[in-house]
């Protein structure tokens, strides 16, 4: 069973903290990504991955980064947490191949407070 | 950009009836892939079906399928025989490469006994 796994489903950090978002997957898949949802806007595109060491930004980077130095991992960091990056944020990942689909974790909702 | 638009925030069913979820997006490509994805309680968003926008039938899998209408930018679901286990937040999205995907805004869909 082909899986991506968040590291956590519930966080709770206070503003200014540093925040560390995992997720592996174990699908040998080349492109891997973050995304942020939130009700009424659905799924935003933060950063990707298609590579080792490779990113790109997505459609809403700012106050984040992200590092891949493995294939299977492929972590979000906020690098000092605010009340307005309270969401859920999904990690997903896909093979390089066109029209693949895409597997998603849970989910992590984190709260800021 | 291509945009995608999911104008029915909420929508409801009877069990064992069929329900139509609407999705338009725009694009100036002309060949393209379009999928929609179901999240239930779980949060584990779920593949339900894709469309490739060169093919002229209408993708189906099972009880689900779909209503694609290339000039009209139309890519609407039809679920039948809605059962309880199909009440969920359904996305829309369109594939923009290297797996990326543009998502509309979600539908939430209740199902009644």
């Amino acid at each position: 069973d082909v899986k991506v796994t968040q590291s956590s489903r519930y966080l709770v950090k206070r503003t200014g903290e540093k925040v560390f978002l995992e997720c592996v997957q174990d699908m040998d898949h080349e492109n891997m990504f973050w995304y942020r949802q939130d009700p009424g806007l659905g799924l935003r595109l933060i950063y990707f991955s298609y590579d080792v060491k490779m990113k790109e930004k997505g459609d809403i980077p700012e106050g984040y980064s992200v590092s891949r130095e493995k294939k299977e991992r492929f972590s979000l960091i906020l690098e000092s947490a605010s009340t307005n990056q309270t969401s859920m944020y999904l990690c997903a990942s896909s093979s390089r191949a066109e029209n693949t689909e895409a597997f998603f974790g849970q989910g992590t909702r984190l709260t800021v407070v | 950009a291509q945009t995608v638009t999911q104008s029915q925030p909420e929508m409801s069913v009877q069990e064992a009836e069929t329900v139509t979820l609407s999705c338009t997006y725009d694009t100036s490509e002309s060949d393209y892939y379009l999928f929609w994805y179901k999240q239930p309680p779980s949060r584990q968003m779920i593949l339900v079906i894709r469309q490739e926008a060169y093919k002229q039938q209408n993708a189906t899998e099972n009880r689900f399928s779909v209503n694609f209408q290339k000039a009209a930018k139309s890519f609407s679901l039809k679920i039948s025989d809605s059962q309880l286990g199909d009440a969920a937040m359904y996305f829309c999205a369109y594939y923009v490469g290297y797996g990326k995907l543009t998502f509309g805004q979600g539908t939430i869909l209740t199902v009644h006994p």
